[in-house]
């Protein structure tokens, strides 16, 4: 089975709102990686962070990493419309050389 | 400057027939990736390759079979197409453990 799980499947916000989605995953890693998809479109990475590391920054994202409970979290702040998309999360598992994603989940920002 | 692209875009076919997809990075990355996005946006890792090791995801169907003629390309073939071929195809590319760069995708109907 996949190895992560996003949580929720959808969501939809206001511009100017916050997004948080939830990522679950199954092994040990050696990393974790988000992505975004808009529609049509492939995966454009956003942030990586290492099993080493609990909390990382890139302008208005924010990832956690909580290697006890093997999920992951990526907040959105200032939501902006152009953040309409898909979000996945993708773990290497452990092995360094395959990457298993998650199911995604829909983000909607509404102008 | 395409980082990584894939050719077709778009590949309408037949049941039984054989088919190719093509990808070329330019980055300069050690390992290429094709993966397989669902009608669900599932996204399942097929195939891993470097210059030293094919890794194949057991799930994945002889039918299909990676082919790299050097470094900066990794194609796709697949034998005796079926309907639960039709999908959207991506191509990635990377350095050990660090974050992927993805094609455009190819989409992929069977008929």
């Amino acid at each position: 089975s996949q190895q992560g799980e996003e949580d929720p499947q959808a969501l939809s916000i206001q511009e100017g709102e916050n997004a948080t989605m939830n990522c679950s995953y199954k092994t040990s890693i050696n990393n974790l990686q988000w992505y975004r998809q808009n529609s049509g479109r492939g995966l454009v990475h956003l942030i990586l962070i290492r099993s080493n590391e609990r909390e990382k920054h890139s302008g208005r994202l924010r990832v956690t990493l909580d290697t006890s409970k093997k999920s992951s979290s990526l907040l959105i702040t200032a939501s902006r419309a152009a953040d309409t998309a898909s979000y996945f999360c993708a773990t290497d598992a452990g092995t360094g050389n395959q990457f298993y994603f998650g199911t995604g989940t829909s983000l909607t920002v509404i102008p | 400057d395409t980082a990584v692209s894939q050719t077709p875009k778009y590949l309408v076919t037949q049941m039984g027939n054989d088919k190719s997809i093509k990808c070329e990075q330019n980055l300069g990355h050690d390992t290429m990736y094709w993966y397989k996005q669902d009608s669900k946006k599932f996204l399942k890792i097929m195939f891993s390759y470097n210059n030293k090791e094919l890794i194949i995801n057991e799930t994945v169907p002889n039918r299909f079979s990676p082919k790299s003629p050097d470094k900066a390309h990794l194609n796709l073939h697949i034998n005796s197409l079926e309907l639960g071929d039709s999908a959207v195809y991506f191509c990635a590319s990377s350095q050990p453990l660090r974050e992927q760069f993805f094609g455009p995708g190819t989409r992929l109907t069977v008929l």
